[in-house]
């Protein structure tokens, strides 16, 4: 199984650039999420998706939009890239909601996004 | 904010050794989470503890919780150079809904 596929890997974006960083799954989970992981600060929960059609916003979305048309994808985009949106990107999914036993949460490999 | 927080930022030992690694949080949780991330890799969930269980073991890992503290340890016994990675502790907070809430990770570095 492929399991969290994010693609690119890597991204170097100009200031007011925009463009969509894709995820994909094939465990046929409910839940998807993105995180930014920023040195010193962990993991932050960007949005997430509890199933097709449905989205919400996590601790930092500003900059960020989503949306969740099937229940393998989950793409991630940004409409104005600006030098504080580098960050290495996480998507992850899960069963049902990540707190529940026997649900953990699957990562992709990240892509890594420079904003100069 | 972050939720949780962990001690030490970075641990270096030799094999063979054990490793512990901390984690608090502030607000009550339902279970909480301990994930390993290899340099350049995502996340790898190791072990779940639930807020009525004190304690839980998988393999070499051994996984505390002190809900009346806020805190958590990660125990990994026999260390091996393979179990180099940082370590993250997640919580799943009453009151967040959907959503996991991740520390800021310890960095272990296992010396053969």
């Amino acid at each position: 199984n492929a399991g969290v596929t994010q693609t690119p890997k890597f991204q170097v974006l100009k200031t007011g650039q925009s463009m969509t960083l894709q995820c994909a799954q094939d465990m046929n989970h409910e839940y998807m999420s993105w995180y930014r992981q920023d040195p010193g600060m962990g993991l932050r929960l960007i949005h997430y998706s509890v199933g097709a059609g449905i989205t919400d916003q996590g601790e930092v979305p500003n900059g960020y939009n989503v949306s969740r048309s099937t229940t393998e994808d989950f793409p991630l985009r940004l409409l104005s890239a600006a030098p504080s949106q580098t960050s290495v990107y996480f998507c992850a999914s899960s069963y049902s909601y990540p707190g529940a036993y026997n649900s953990p949460l699957h990562f992709g490999n990240g892509t890594r996004l420079t904003v100069t | 904010s972050q939720q949780g927080e962990e001690d030490p930022q970075a641990l270096s030992i030799q094999e063979g050794e054990n490793a512990t690694m901390n984690c608090s949080y502030k607000t009550s949780i339902n279970n909480l989470q301990w994930y390993r991330q290899n340099s350049g890799r995502g996340l790898v969930h190791l072990i779940l503890i639930r807020s009525n269980e004190r304690e839980k073991h998988s393999g070499r890992l051994r996984v505390t919780l002190d809900t009346s503290k806020k805190s958590s340890s990660l125990l990994i016994t026999a260390s091996r150079a393979a179990d180099t990675a940082s370590y993250f502790c997640a919580t799943d907070e009453e009151t967040s809904g959907s959503r996991l809430t991740f520390g800021e990770g310890t960095q272990l570095t296992v010396n053969p």
